[in-house]
């Protein structure tokens, strides 16, 4: 997986709880995201940042929040506002923020809304 | 609206026969097209990432091809083994998208003995 890592592999929640998914890299890599997959679909984008300290909303932010304080480090926060929460989630980065950049990807979360 | 559309949604062959996946795409202005492989349960794993002048570029027994003029990609499989079996993601990014990818929904590959 690329020297991505992703924790939990597998998250349980209580509906109405807030719950942070961590991701980490070790491939000094400047972008980072977070897409959500659900079964049929393809992955959409949640967040992404391309340098600390900044990060950008993607296609289907509410209810999700992110920071940047490390360069290596980008968790996602699952908020109570999420109507829809129980999906795969995945993160993923490249060298810097550009179209040409291949994206590695983490061995993803799945959560689950109890 | 940008969006790539995928076939056969899921496909079953036995061992060591080919397979060709399809993926039509109507992204614009168009950057560059993608293959990933995504095993059950994991992030998926770039095959290969072909620019608008490439029409075919080759990862082992994979080979995906790309008609630009048409908008047209798909992926061949040679001599597929059990290992095989996983969803193939068609991904395209346009030009300036600063990294925003498109994404299919995936060609779910069976492969069996």
């Amino acid at each position: 997986d690329g020297g991505i890592t992703q924790s939990p592999k597998y998250l349980f929640r209580k509906e109405g709880q807030n719950v942070t998914l961590s991701c980490e890299q070790n491939l000094n890599h400047d972008a980072m995201y977070w897409y959500r997959q659900d079964p049929g679909q393809g992955l959409r984008l949640i967040y992404y940042s391309q340098i600390v300290n900044d990060f950008q909303k993607g296609d289907i932010a509410e209810g999700y929040s992110v920071s940047r304080e490390k360069k290596e480090s980008f968790p996602l926060t699952v908020t109570s506002a999420q109507k829809n929460p129980t999906a795969f989630y995945l993160c993923a980065s490249s060298p810097v923020l550009a179209e040409y950049n291949e994206q590695f990807f983490g061995p993803g979360t799945r959560l689950t809304v109890l | 609206k940008n969006q790539v559309e995928q076939s056969p949604q899921s496909l079953i062959i036995l061992e060591g026969k080919n397979c060709t996946l399809q993926c039509n795409y109507t992204v614009s202005p168009f950057s560059n097209l993608r293959w990933y492989k995504q095993d059950t349960g994991r992030g998926p794993v770039s095959l290969t990432i072909m620019t608008f002048s490439e029409n075919t570029k080759s990862n082992g027994r994979y080979t995906a091809t790309l008609d630009a003029d048409t908008k047209q990609s798909s992926l061949h499989i040679t001599a597929s083994q059990l290992s095989d079996s996983a969803s193939y993601i068609c991904v395209v990014s346009a030009r300036g998208s600063q990294g925003n990818l498109i994404f299919g929904k995936g060609t779910k590959l069976s492969v069996k003995p």
